[in-house]
Order: C-alpha cells, then structure tokens, then sequence
C-alpha cells in the first residue's frame, strides 16, 4: 500500500508569516499533484509537478518535488487570510493515484 | 468545478435505506471516479470507470454500487445505507490539462462539488 505522509495535519498562523507543508513517501511517484480544498467545495488542482527536483511557482507558493521523486514541499510566502483552506497531496505511481490526508491551514488576519 | 456536477449535495438517509448520487460531466472524458472524504483520512476511492459501460473497484468498495451506462453519467449506489457509510461524496473526472502531461502519466482530476451524506 502506498502511503503519503503530510505534516503538518493542522497549521494556524497569523497573516503574513510564511509556512511550509510537507508530504512524504517510501515509494517513488511517477507525478505529484497539489489540491486546495475550501469548504463546502471540491479540491481544485494547484500544480502538477513529474521531474525530480523540479520547482514551480504560483505566485506566494513554492512547490518542489523532491529529487528521489518521493517527497514535496508546498511553501507560502507572506499568508493572506484567503490562503486559508486544506491542501491535499496526490501522487501517482503505475498509474494509481494516492491522496496525502491533507493539512487544514488557517490564517488569522 | 465547472463541468462536474453532483446531486444531491445534501441527503440524510436512515440506516437500511438506499439512495443513489448522481456525477455528470459536460467534458466528455473517458475516466471518471467516486472518492470519500473523512477527517484525517484524506480522500479514498470508492469505484472508477474508465468508459462508459465499465466500472472498477476502488480501495474501499464495499457496500457501494456503481454504474456507467452514459459516458456523461457516473452513478454511486448505496443500497442499504450504514452509519459508517456517512462521509463527503466527491465524484472527479480525469482531466489532462496540456499537451506534456498527456505523455507524463499524471492523473488530474477535477472535482464535483460534493455530496454530503449523514446516515443515521
């Protein structure tokens, strides 16, 4: 079975401090996505990341996908307010898709 | 979550009953899945269909149904509810979003609104 770990499970800061969730595996994914999900709403997709190391950006957020393609990094640089929702990661390999458990970040104005 | 519509979003059922939700896409996509969400537990797969007239297990499928008889339509059927059967529904279509990603193997989805179901 493969698992993805995210950590961490609950994030509440104050707006415009920067954070970082992570998502982990022993098993090595063929693509990683990341979700943000608001309430009352279905996650909708941020980026899709496939090659090792690979780093993009969506304005305030970092995404990296790590180099032994097991692991992902999703920074946010100076929270706002509306950032606030869960964020899951999914990950793919041979074709199975696994979704992380989510982190619930909340930011306070 | 344009293109992917879920009813009912909401329902309380009584333990023993059934009911049906009901996915529709207007994007004429082959893959089309059924997910649970629970606290802590992220999403997990209930069933999928990779074409119309197809449908696979997922990783928890017990105690539903599912049927694919319109490629539009992806049908979730609970056919004697449970307690444990109380979750957050969410029906995604498989969405390649640019041309590398079709040769990448990654799976996009993208998400209905959600159905939440409460069985008492």
């Amino acid at each position: 079975t493969q698992l993805l770990e995210q950590s961490p499970q609950f994030l509440s800061i104050q707006e415009g401090e920067n954070l970082t969730v992570y998502c982990n595996s022993s098993s090595v994914f063929s693509s990683l996505q990341w979700y943000r999900q608001e309430p009352g709403e279905g996650p909708v997709l941020l980026v899709t990341v496939v090659t090792g190391g690979e780093v993009k950006k969506l304005k305030r957020l970092t995404f990296q996908f790590g180099d032994a393609r097991k692991d992902s990094s999703l920074h946010i640089t100076a929270a706002q307010p509306g950032d606030t929702g869960l964020y899951l990661c999914a990950a793919t390999s041979y074709g199975k898709l696994t979704f992380g458990q989510g982190t619930i970040l909340t930011v306070h104005p | 979550n344009a293109g992917v519509t879920q009813t009912p979003k909401f329902r309380v059922l009584k333990t023993g009953q059934s009911m049906t939700l009901l996915c529709a896409q207007d994007m004429n996509h082959e893959y089309m899945y059924w997910y649970r969400q629970d606290p802590g537990m992220g999403l997990r797969l209930i069933h999928y269909s990779v074409g119309e007239g197809t449908t696979a297990k997922g990783e928890v499928p017990d105690g539903y149904n599912v049927s694919r008889l319109k490629k539009q339509n992806f049908l979730l059927g609970l056919e004697s509810a449970a307690p444990s059967q109380t979750s957050v529904y969410f029906c995604a279509v498989k969405t390649p979003r640019d041309r590398g990603l079709l040769f990448s193997g990654a799976n996009v989805l993208t998400f209905g609104a959600g159905s939440r179901l409460t069985v008492l």
